[in-house]
Formats: structure tokens, sequence, C-alpha cells
């Protein structure tokens, strides 16, 4: 089956800029989605379509895709980004990636 | 505003079943690819069934295939998740999502991902 890849944890001191990439052969061929969870709450769609943002969603998060990474960069992180992000694409069903945790130290 | 509320989750012994329910409002419901989304204590999101607008299409992923029945009542806004011979891997909280997708040959590529969310439903399965 179809497998996404992230990293379990990614760490950001306040004000920095936060990546967290998504790995799979077949992104450069389909468009990565991605979520936001934070603790306790449900998903948040952050980014669609590799890179846009839906209505609500501060300007700070952006996507881009580049062969087979897909990548959800957060500037000048806040606190209230801490939580764990999911990116998502299709292969015949939806897949998600396993999550990263973005700790705001 | 979009809402959508599930409900129907709790306690139920190995082997049992549960049917979980999905309200939604604040949409025209019967024009929306609807999904459930389940995610394990401790665990990631795992995609679990999508139903198309009239419900005459659906797909499941392996692990709840023959188990689980995924159906929609459109005169009543409601999406039903019908769970049978329940272990206790499918101990988690469960989501209900609206779909967007295109597919075919109007599209750059084929896509489905969940615009709305919503809150979840526990089930325990737990003798």
């Amino acid at each position: 089956s179809y497998e996404l890849t992230q990293p379990p944890s990614v760490s950001v001191s306040p004000g920095q800029t936060a990546k967290i990439t998504c790995s799979g052969d077949k992104l450069g061929k389909t468009y990565t989605f991605w979520y936001q969870q934070r603790p306790g709450q449900s998903p948040v769609l952050v980014i669609f379509h590799d890179s846009k943002r839906p209505s609500g969603i501060p300007e700070r998060f952006s996507g881009s895709s580049s062969g087979n990474t897909a990548t959800l960069t957060i500037s000048g992180t806040q606190a209230m980004d801490e939580a764990d992000y999911y990116c998502q694409a299709w292969d015949s069903s939806v897949v998600f990636g396993g999550g990263t945790k973005l700790t705001v130290l | 505003e979009v809402q959508l509320v599930e409900s129907g989750g709790g306690l139920v012994q190995p082997g049992g079943s549960l049917r979980l329910s999905c309200a939604a409002s604040g949409i025209t419901f019967s024009t929306y690819w609807m999904t459930w989304v389940r995610q394990a204590p401790g665990k990631g999101l795992e995609w679990l069934a999508n139903i198309n607008e009239d419900g005459s299409d659906k797909s499941y992923v392996d692990s709840v295939k023959g188990r689980f029945t995924i159906s929609r009542d459109n005169a009543k806004n409601s999406l039903y998740l019908q769970m049978n011979s329940l272990s206790a891997e499918d101990t988690a909280v469960y989501y209900c999502a609206r779909l967007k997708y295109c597919s075919g040959g109007g599209c750059p590529t084929t896509y489905y991902y969940m615009d709305v969310w919503g809150k979840g439903t526990t089930v325990t399965v737990s003798s």
C-alpha cells in the first residue's frame, strides 16, 4: 500500500520558521494536503492543492511540493501552532502520513 | 456555518455492533461526498470509507471491508457508519468529514481531501 513518510517530531523556537516534510514516491504526480490537529481537537485543513490556504488560515502557513517531497512551512511560528500535522494524498484511496508533532520551545 | 456533529459512540463488547451518525447543517448535504476517518488513542489518522452524493458509490479501507458499512440519508442530512464484529483494534475517535474531490477527465489529477471535520465520537471496544 502507498505510504507517506513524515518526521515524527520537529522543534522550533517562537518566531522562527518550521518546516515539516512529507515524502512519497507519487507526490510529484498528485496533490498534497495538510491538516493541523491541536491537542484534544479535530483536524483542520491548513493547506490544499500543495500550496493553497483555506480562508481563515493565517498567511504564515504555506506549502510547496517538489519531486517526491511536499513541505509545510510555518513562518514566524507561534505557541498556538504547537500541534500534530498530517499530510494526505490520494492513491486509489485516501492516504495519510504518520503525523509530525510540532513543538514550539 | 457548516457543522458536522457525530454521535453514537460508546462502550461496546468485542464482537458487538455500533451505529455512528453524523448530522450535517449549514451545507447542501446532498451535493457532497462524505467520509469517515478514525484515530486510535495516541495514533495517527486512518481513513475508513467514502460515499458519494447519492450513496451509490462507496469505498472502504481493507481493514474494515465486510465489517463496516457507510450510508447516508439526504432527507435527514445525515451520514452513518454501521460497525459490526468490533474488536479492541477498533477503539478510536471516529470523525466524519466533508470530502472535496476531483476525478475523471476534467481533472489535472485525481484528488480527495477533507475540508470540514466534525468533533468526533469515541468508540471503546472492551469487555
